[in-house]
């Protein structure tokens, strides 16, 4: 009963290092995003993917690149870390008869 | 653009109080609009409409859309502090179903 598992729970970066997030879903939704949450700006979409072997970019993707790696998984990567991107972020799937999303329990990512 | 915007920003109220929360929106092929609600993680799903004028209910939480006015509330009777929370509404338009957020009512319910 896992639902969608994101890893890490919590990074610090240096600026300009590199890191991967990791998010897998086991509930077999084709769909599946990655959001980032800023204090008094709600949640951003940054990536998302439709289906395996698609990706499409969303309100503010500069910075990042995403792969789905199969239907179950959908990492999002950090090539040079900025202060910026510092944030929490979400990754989330969704089937279309289901109620919404289900959402992972986020990874709070500081980049000093 | 998709458009979400909520209102008020905040709101603090005393147990018992009722509250209603605001969200409009401007979305290109609207299929439906959510509830979550957020407390110190991840959101958790409250309600999802896609009919003008029909109300979904749970317990002391009820919302309602209105497609023609383009605007949604979400109301909670009897509000307990367990209620305190960001409640987030999004909208889902276009294709892919991506989710549109606004920034949330942050909802303070004191004893």
């Amino acid at each position: 009963n896992a639902g969608v598992t994101q890893t890490p729970k919590f990074q610090v970066l240096k600026t300009g290092q590199s890191m991967t997030l990791q998010c897998a879903q086991d509930m077999n939704h084709n769909s599946m995003y990655w959001y980032r949450q800023d204090p008094g700006m709600g949640l951003r979409l940054i990536y998302y993917s439709a289906s395996e072997g698609t990706t499409d970019k969303g309100e503010v993707p500069n910075g990042y690149n995403v792969s789905r790696l199969n239907k179950r998984e959908f990492s999002l990567r950090l090539e040079s870390a900025a202060p910026s991107q510092t944030s929490v972020y979400f990754c989330a799937s969704m089937e279309r008869d289901a109620a919404g999303y289900t959402f992972g329990s986020g990874t709070r990512l500081t980049v000093v | 653009e998709d458009k979400v915007v909520q209102s008020p920003l905040s709101l603090v109220v005393h147990e018992g109080d009722t509250v209603t929360l605001n969200c409009s929106y401007e979305v290109t092929n609207f299929r439906s609009l959510l509830w979550y609600k957020q407390e110190k993680k991840a959101p958790t799903f409250l309600f999802m409409l896609t009919s003008s004028g029909i109300e979904k209910k749970s317990g002391r939480l009820s919302s309602i859309l209105d497609k023609k006015e383009l605007f949604s509330i979400l109301n909670i009777t009897a509000t307990q502090t367990g209620d305190s929370a960001v409640y987030l509404c999004a909208v889902e338009g276009g294709s892919n179903y991506k989710l549109t957020f606004g920034k949330g009512t942050l909802l303070t319910v004191n004893p």
